[in-house]
């Protein structure tokens, strides 16, 4: 079956601009994320969903950033007014049951975003 | 807050060497600890895992053992290949809640 998929791949815009980055988890998976890396570091936590409802949105840095999951399955992150700080690659995964060591969570390869 | 620090890259082997990557983790509870793996171009996966103290992850001839005394859990394979090069991920996760990685750590592996 179909990994998690993310588009589009490579995302370049402008400052102030605003952008959707689009996420399909395995289909079945009740648990979705998303997550920020920035260049050199590790994945940072920024939404998690269980169904339809942002069960934790503890991670989105301000409130440019939000995430919708209207039918528990894609997910859109949308950031407006991009700056350049938020240049980074957006990672979603899926599992399939709630968070906890013993779901798994899969990995998209990512959507790299460059704000100019 | 809870967080792992792992060694600083790149690290550079000859295929066959012995690999060692450490990590050491900061929790206030008993977290579960993780190795991610990044292969070029891909999306990151999961390499091994352990859930509780002394516990040993091991997967692809790559070991891990978790251990609270020393709050580490450092990556281990005893003979490198070319194709384990990629980026690696040390990551803990404190009782059903976030995931925290650590900066990863590139292995490059020369024939």
């Amino acid at each position: 079956g179909a990994g998690v998929s993310q588009t589009p791949s490579n995302k370049v815009t402008e400052k102030g601009k605003y952008v959707e980055l689009r996420c399909d988890p395995i289909s079945g998976h009740t648990a979705l994320y998303w997550y920020r890396q920035s260049l050199g570091q590790g994945p940072e936590f920024l939404i998690y969903f269980q169904g339809t409802g942002a069960a934790d949105d503890s991670g989105l840095p301000n409130d440019r950033f939000f995430a919708v999951r209207p039918e528990g399955s894609v997910s859109t992150l949308k950031i407006q007014r991009t700056e350049r700080g938020d240049s980074a690659v957006y990672l979603c995964a899926s599992s399939l049951l709630g968070r906890g060591a013993y779901n798994e969570q899969f990995f998209g390869p990512g959507t790299r975003l460059t704000v100019l | 807050g809870d967080s792992v620090t792992q060694m600083e890259g790149p690290v550079t082997l000859s295929e066959e060497a012995f690999l060692t990557i450490n990590c050491t983790y900061t929790a206030t509870g008993y977290p579960s600890l993780f190795w991610y793996v990044q292969y070029p171009g891909e999306g990151l996966q999961l390499l091994l895992k352990a859930t509780k103290a002394d516990d040993k992850g091991s997967n692809k001839g790559f070991e891990a053992t978790y251990r609270k005394e020393t709050t580490s859990f450092h990556l281990e394979k005893g003979s490198v290949q070319v194709s384990d090069s990629a980026v690696y991920f040390c990551a803990l996760s404190p009782s059903n809640n976030d995931m925290r990685f650590g900066a990863g750590t590139r292995l490059t592996v020369k024939p």
